[in-house]
């Protein structure tokens, strides 16, 4: 089945320091990722949705300075946390959808501890 | 806004017995509905889909059931084992969005 591999699946940063996650779609070529926060019992909030070669779409309420979205290629999208605070500590979780079809394929997730 | 929800949000089985774990959904225009599994720490984990004309899918041990008139969709996993406890999380799509909404989450323990 098709595989998204995020990296790091764990960081620790220092506030005000930033920090990049990447999402990658293994065997298969992603027009379109998505990025999830999902604090600790909750459900998970989209971020945002990002387009290969075009600005991404962010959701009402998040901040596009603070959460830099790039997908610069088929397989790639980073997402960077920009001047990280101790709320911004999460899980990210990515997902990517496979061409043409309706199918959406998730990540392992990346836990995001800023000190 | 419409929303996705969950009535219950643990469920405490024994090993072998059946489990049911619903969602009601609010918004009448859903189409497309999924259930996810997701184990500490990790990302979900597709279970089962059913599109809005189907009423009942079944897949390896498990069951969808959706009723439209209701707005309700339960997910049944027969047999459970505890490989099967995780936070369980229904999914709606609707307008031809390939976006899901997920709901709130339901955490499934299920004890040896």
């Amino acid at each position: 089945g098709a595989v998204v591999s995020q990296h790091p699946s764990w960081v620790i940063c220092k506030s005000g320091t930033s920090v990049k996650i990447e999402c990658r779609s293994l065997d298969f070529q992603a027009t379109t990722m998505f990025w999830y926060r999902q604090f600790p019992k909750q459900s998970l909030m989209l971020m945002a949705t990002s387009n290969e070669g075009s600005k991404a779409t962010y959701e009402q309420g998040v901040e596009k300075d603070k959460f830099l979205i790039n997908h610069a290629s088929l397989t790639l999208s980073t997402l960077t946390v920009t001047s990280a605070h101790p709320e911004d500590s999460s899980f990210y979780i990515c997902s990517a959808k496979r061409g043409q079809g309706n199918t959406i394929y998730f990540g392992e997730g990346s836990w995001l501890t800023v000190v | 806004g419409e929303s996705v929800g969950l009535h219950l949000p643990t469920l405490s089985v024994q090993e072998g017995d059946n489990s049911i774990i619903n969602c009601a959904y609010s918004n009448s225009a859903s189409d497309y509905f999924i259930w996810y599994k997701q184990e500490s720490g990790k990302g979900p984990q597709f279970i089962i889909d059913i599109r809005s004309n189907m009423d009942k899918r079944q897949g390896q041990r498990v069951t969808v059931l959706l009723n439209k008139t209701v707005k309700h969709l339960s997910l049944q996993i027969a047999a459970t084992q505890p490989g099967d406890s995780a936070v369980y999380f229904c999914a709606e799509r609707s307008g031809g969005s390939y976006i899901p909404t997920f709901g709130r989450g339901t955490s499934l323990i299920v004890h040896p």
